[in-house]
Parts: C-alpha cells; structure tokens; sequence
C-alpha cells in the first residue's frame, strides 16, 4: 500500500498570502493518478487537480500542483477567504488506493 | 450532469449488517469504475473499495475486506456495499464516488455525492 503523508497538518496564513502544501509518497506514485481535493465542512470533497499539474474544470488558475516521484505540491498563489479549508493528496495508481491524512488551511 | 445520490445508512447495533446503494445518472455508469469512500465523523477520507466497469477488478481495504462487499448494476445505473459484521469504528459517512474511466487502479476520482451516515454503536 502506498503511504501518503502531507504536510503540515495545519497551516495558518492570512488572506492574500501563498500557502505551500506538500504530499509524500511511500513509494513512486505514477503522475497520471495523483490528484488534490478541497473539502469545507458538511461538503463532499471537490477535486482541484489532477495528473499531478492539471487543473480540473472550474478551478481558478491561483491553484497549481507540481512534483512527480514521491513528492508532490499543492500552490496556492494568493490566498482568497473561500480557500481556507481540508486539503487532502489521493492516488489511484495501484489497486490499493489511498488518501494522505488531509492538511488543514486556517486563517491566521 | 453527474449525479450520485447515496442510501441506506442508519444506526445499526455491533455485528449486524447493512447495505448501501447509490443510484447514479447523468452519464453512462457502465463506463465508468466505482468507489466508496468513508469519512469518520472529525476525520479524513478513508478509501473503502472499488469495482471497475463490468465487476471483473474489485479492491478492497485491509480494515474492510472480508466484511464488506462492493457490487453493480449497470442495468439499474446502481453501485452497493454489503456491509457484515459491522463494529463502531465503521461509524463514518459513506460516499459513492465515480472516476474518470473505466479502470479504478488506473484513474483519477472525479465525482462524489454527498453521503449517508452509518452509526454502528448498541
């Protein structure tokens, strides 16, 4: 099973900064099968990217994912009071899919 | 657009059993692998299992595996989890989530619904 780990687990900043969130694999994740989700409380989670870099329909361009390997990277450029949320890393690139243990982004 | 409406939760005493159902439209379901994912209640996602398009590939966690099992109708647009011997640390929201294609080892999990709520507690 591949292990994700994420990093912090909480991170506080304010409106306007970047918030850096960092995901570590176990094992080598296949890029293609990396992806980030959002998720605010009593929602579904609501996926931002995917492959890694890709930005999934509707997602606003200050969101970027980055990394390849085991290490992966969730940017968001400037960050806007609806972004302060759960953040979690997820692969389906091997039959055992799993989830990292979620980032919490708070405002300062 | 994709709509997956999850049912069948409740509150259901230690060592019984239950059985989710989620009914799925707004796109073709048999082309299309299957998840469910659990969340504990103050916690984070938890994959539970997967099944691919025609039921051929099925995945299951280590915590779930051998209680629980995934199933499909693509006749009926319907996913399922028969869940047995059902213990308190099941207690979590169940969601039905849909990838992006046909094989769930090799996608990406594109949609969710919202969830039922499964209490296992006497």
């Amino acid at each position: 099973e591949i292990v994700l780990t994420q990093s912090p687990g909480t991170l506080s900043l304010s409106p306007g900064e970047r918030a850096t969130l960092s995901c570590r694999a176990s094992q080598s994740v296949t890029s293609d099968y990396l992806a980030w989700y959002q998720q605010k409380p009593g929602q579904a989670p609501r996926l931002l990217i995917y492959g890694a870099s890709s930005r999934a329909t509707g997602i606003p361009d200050r969101f970027s994912g980055s990394g390849s390997g085991t290490d992966f990277t969730l940017t968001i450029s400037r960050l806007e009071p609806e972004d302060f949320a759960v953040y979690y890393c997820h692969q389906c690139g091997s039959s055992q899919i799993t989830f990292g243990q979620g980032t919490r982004l708070e405002i300062k | 657009e994709v709509q997956l409406v999850e049912s069948g939760g409740g509150l259901v005493q230690p060592g019984r059993s239950l059985r989710l159902s989620c009914a799925a439209s707004g796109f073709i379901f048999d082309d299309y692998a299957m998840h469910w994912v659990r969340q504990a209640p103050g916690k984070g996602l938890e994959w539970v299992s997967s099944i691919n398009w025609d039921s051929g590939s099925i995945g299951y966690a280590a915590s779930v595996k051998g209680r629980f099992t995934i199933s499909r109708d693509n006749a009926k647009d319907s996913l399922y989890l028969q869940m047995n011997f059902l213990r308190p640390e099941d207690t979590a929201l169940y969601y039905c989530a849909k990838a992006d294609n046909w094989n769930y080892a090799a996608s990406t999990t594109v949609n969710w619904g919202q969830g039922t709520l499964v209490t296992v507690s006497s």
